[in-house]
């Protein structure tokens, strides 16, 4: 059974930073490209972020890009985003999901519970 | 970039009722699509994939149709659990993804 389990999120000033974890399980984790997708308050989702299976290839949304980081451990099954210089407006919930390899960008087959960032003075 | 535009953004149904969701992307996506429900507080879940491919566990009530540009999401039947929020999503290259807006589907 696949599970993903994000933590790290809490309280966090502008300009602050914070990093966040997902554990995995249930799938051969090495084998699997990774995502970070958002979702405000109130709002739709956002997709963050991508790492490939390896680690080597990174790909961001346009809003993050240059102050996010996404990175792996395959020996610990777990995929981290590195959120630096936060806004206010990256106050979400954000979610990691595991993709499924469907034509050319696969789409997302399980989800973690999502875990709660808020970015206020 | 892709834009995906999903209509309407609220719907109001009965239990029983038929309802088409419909989503459009600004360009072709072939048939790389997905369709995910949101229930309140809860992650997103996969619904239909490829357009039109039903996931596995997913009641038969629920289909998917489309290609190109022009896609829909029909829930025959609506069922208690049915009323949640519905997003489509593009997934044409490996470097960008994007969702409709959302639509939330509300008891009448």
């Amino acid at each position: 059974q696949v599970h993903l389990v994000e933590s790290g999120g809490g309280v966090v000033q502008p300009g602050r930073s914070l990093r966040l974890s997902c554990g995995a399980s249930g799938f051969i984790f090495s084998d699997i490209g990774m995502h970070w997708v958002r979702q405000a308050p109130g709002k739709g989702l956002e997709w963050v972020a991508v790492v490939s299976m390896d680690g080597k290839v990174q790909y961001y949304g346009d809003s993050v890009e240059g102050r996010f980081t996404i990175s792996r451990d395959n020996s610990k099954n777990t995929v981290y985003l590195q959120m630096n210089s936060l806004r206010v407006e990256d106050t979400a919930v954000y979610y990691c999901a595991k993709e499924r390899y469907n034509g050319p960008g696969n789409y997302y087959d399980y989800w973690g519970q999502g875990t709660l960032v808020t970015v206020s003075s | 970039d892709i834009q995906m535009t999903q209509s309407p953004s609220t719907l109001s149904a009965s239990v029983g009722d038929r309802v088409t969701i419909t989503c459009r992307a600004s360009q072709t996506i072939n048939t790389w699509l997905a369709w995910y429900q949101q229930r309140p507080g809860k992650a997103p879940k996969l619904l239909i994939y490829e357009a039109s491919s039903l996931e596995s566990g997913v009641p038969s009530r629920f289909s998917g149709s489309g290609s190109g540009t022009y896609f829909t999401l029909t829930i025959n039947s609506l069922q208690p659990d049915d009323f949640a929020t519905y997003f489509c999503q593009q997934y044409n290259s490996y470097s960008t993804w994007t969702f409709g807006q959302g639509t939330k589907v509300e008891i009448k």
